[in-house]
């Protein structure tokens, strides 16, 4: 079945520590998202790629990273430099272009602090 | 910059209560509006794309529509399997777009 998994689903940072969240999608999709969700907010863009080797910056890029070095795969990483880490991550795509194409999300992954 | 707003934040229905949640953007134009259904603890799962005003889409008890100003998500004779938060996002026509969302509505059918 074509999806995309997201891993793992619960995820605990320490003080100080940089964690990887994992993005993976098996849908040929060209592009990928990582949004980051809180309680009674809507989803906020945090990075997007189009294409392999190649990202941009969302709305609330600050304090984290990403690399997009196959295209199935959009791991990312939450630095220490992010004072407030904890939420709910999603990550998404879509297929190739094509306009106004919907977003296919995965399960979300959940980050608390220690 | 485009700016989506859900209402209400939550509503309360009894199982065959129809009723609407409303969905007002504002963008400078509008490529697509989308429709997605959240389950608590999982991610957004897809409903519907509106792409001009007047344009209806139907699925099961749900019908979205569209005008120039805002989107309406129907819901006729709901269900308790219907509880979910929903979510409203639009996509504007410069370039290359993300997607703006709302903070959703969260709905609760008792039976």
């Amino acid at each position: 079945d074509g999806g995309i998994t997201q891993s793992p689903k619960y995820l605990f940072r320490k003080e100080g520590q940089n964690v990887t969240l994992s993005c993976e999608q098996n849908l040929n999709h060209d592009a990928m998202y990582w949004y980051r969700q809180d309680p009674g907010q809507g989803l906020r863009l945090i990075y997007y790629s189009q294409i392999v080797n190649d990202f941009q910056k969302g709305d609330i890029a600050e304090g984290y990273s990403v690399s997009r070095e196959k295209k199935e795969s959009f791991p990312l990483t939450v630095t220490s430099a992010q004072k407030n880490p904890t939420a709910f991550y999603l990550c998404a795509s879509t297929p190739p272009r094509r306009g106004n194409q919907p977003q296919h999300f995965g399960d979300g992954t959940r980050l608390s602090i220690l | 910059e485009d700016q989506v707003t859900q209402s209400p934040e939550a509503l309360r229905l009894q199982e065959g209560e129809s009723s609407s949640l409303n969905c007002s953007y504002t963008v400078s134009g509008l490529r697509g509006l989308f429709w997605y259904r959240q389950d608590p603890g999982k991610g957004p799962e897809f409903l519907f794309t509106l792409y001009s005003a007047g344009e209806e889409k139907e699925k099961e008890r749900l019908k979205a529509t569209l005008t120039k100003k805002e989107s309406f998500l129907h819901i006729t004779a709901p269900k308790p399997e219907d509880s979910a938060t929903y979510l409203c996002a639009v996509q504007d026509n410069s370039g290359y777009s993300t997607l703006t969302f709302g903070k959703g509505t969260m709905l609760l059918v008792s039976p």
